[in-house]
């Protein structure tokens, strides 16, 4: 069964830092890996979804990379600003059950102070 | 355009009533996914259709849990006789196909009291 790991569970740096976020998974027959961001009260935002086949994905000041073989996914952030606190989730399919059966990790809670 | 929908927004119920949480898909959308959150965990999967089949109903913690989508668009998630564990933020996702992007919406807060 698919586990995802996501460390740190909570993180706090001064604005304008590069930060990581990391995310682990069991099981390396992906076909995809999505990172989201939740904010207080609100849903779920996409943020970027690396196919089996990419090893990165860009978009603005974000930049996710993959490497299926050892099961990890980063997330770079670049320049931090206060606007880019809230929750980063990862999800990435659950390949011994239906296709379409996403398995989110917990999270990083990203706190960016002014 | 309008993304993914979600009524009510904000649900208390009583325990043992029934609720019933209604998901509207981004237009086109062929599949559409259910899913609970617990607070500081991510969402967990309960259930997921492709146009009005259900394809995978593994998540569904038990029988008192059921989800329908007659036209293969608006999707209901029902519960019946509520209990207050089963007290969590319900959350609908949809997307063109069942290996594209997900796209969440804003979810309903059930309390059962």
């Amino acid at each position: 069964k698919q586990e995802v790991t996501q460390i740190p569970a909570a993180l706090s740096v001064p604005e304008g830092e590069n930060l990581v976020l990391n995310c682990s998974f069991t099981d390396s027959a992906i076909y995809n890996l999505q990172w989201f961001r939740q904010d207080p009260g609100k849903g779920l935002t996409s943020l970027l979804l690396i196919q089996s086949s990419q090893r990165e994905q860009t978009s603005g000041r974000l930049n996710a990379s993959l490497d299926k073989s050892s099961g990890r996914s980063t997330l770079y952030i670049a320049a931090s600003q206060p606007g880019d606190s809230a929750t980063y989730l990862c999800a990435v399919p659950d390949v011994d059950s239906s296709a379409s059966k996403i398995i989110f990790g917990s999270g990083t809670r990203l706190s960016i102070r002014p | 355009g309008a993304g993914v929908s979600q009524s009510p927004r904000y649900k208390v119920t009583k325990r043992g009533q029934d609720v019933a949480l209604r998901c509207d898909p981004i237009s086109g959308h062929v599949s559409l996914y259910w899913y609970r959150q617990a607070l500081g965990q991510g969402p967990e999967f309960l259930t997921y259709f492709n146009y009005e089949a259900q394809q995978d109903k593994s998540g569904l913690p038990n029988d008192r849990f059921s989800a329908e989508r007659p036209e293969g668009s608006i999707s209901t998630l029902t519960i019946q006789r509520t209990e207050q564990r089963d007290s969590a933020m319900y959350r609908c996702a949809s997307s063109l196909g069942s290996m594209n992007e997900q796209f969440f919406g804003p979810g309903t807060r059930l309390t059962v009291l």
